[in-house]
């Protein structure tokens, strides 16, 4: 079946303004889960939304970063007045409920702030 | 909190030989999993083994088997018979067993294959 996809693959703003990336998870996938990918540097956590729960933002940097989720579907994360530090490869992934830890991740967007 | 950390961040191995890529991590946990992900250039993340804490056996699967050691905290990668294929970056993670939470990373290994 169909992985996780997530649009767009590329983006390039200008410092100051707002973007939205879009995660689509595996249908049935009921925890989505964004991370950022620093240049050289491993993933960090960002934001997970498991069903219907609240959303665990613990590791939002900013109040510039936020996230929604339309039930268990798409997910979009939204970067306001970027900076040039929130250059990085953003990356989603999904899991079922109760599986393991067993995420399956999306290609990522590349965002680039100049 | 956690930690994760891969203290190699490059490694060079011949094709059809054999490399061990090392990950250490911190916790006060008795219970959870251990993974390790394959990032080719590409960027998609890719699940190569997973290892949970309660078990003492090592996980295989083909070419790739970890070491791990949990009173030393350290869960090593094997990849045996190097394919060029393998060349990629390699992440070491961890995950609580108690929740369906984030995984912690290290920073990785870039790891190539000389043909």
């Amino acid at each position: 079946g169909a992985g996780v996809s997530q649009s767009p693959s590329n983006k390039v703003t200008e410092k100051g303004k707002d973007v939205e990336l879009r995660c689509d998870p595996i249908s049935g996938h009921t925890a989505l889960y964004w991370y950022r990918q620093r240049l050289g540097q491993g993933l960090e956590f960002l934001i997970y939304f498991q069903g219907n729960s609240a959303p665990d933002k613990s590791g939002l940097p900013s109040d510039r970063f936020s996230a929604e989720r339309t039930g268990e579907s798409v997910s979009t994360l939204t970067i306001q007045r970027t900076q040039q530090e929130d250059s990085a490869v953003y990356l989603c992934a999904s899991s079922l409920a109760g599986a393991p830890g067993e995420q399956y991740f999306g290609p990522g967007t590349r965002l680039t702030v100049t | 909190a956690q930690t994760v950390t891969q203290s190699q961040p490059e490694m060079s191995v011949q094709e059809a030989e054999t490399v061990t890529l090392s990950c250490t991590y911190d916790t006060s946990e008795s219970d959870y999993y251990l993974f390790w992900y394959k990032q080719p250039p590409s960027r998609q993340m890719i699940l190569v083994i997973r290892q949970e804490a309660y078990k003492q056996q090592n996980a295989t699967e083909n070419r790739f088997s970890v070491n791990f050691q949990k009173a030393a905290k350290s869960f090593s990668l094997k990849i045996s018979d190097s394919q060029l294929g393998d060349a990629a970056m390699y992440f070491c993670a961890y995950r609580s067993r108690g929740s369906q939470g984030n995984l912690i990373f290290g920073k990785g290994t870039k790891l190539s294959v000389k043909p």
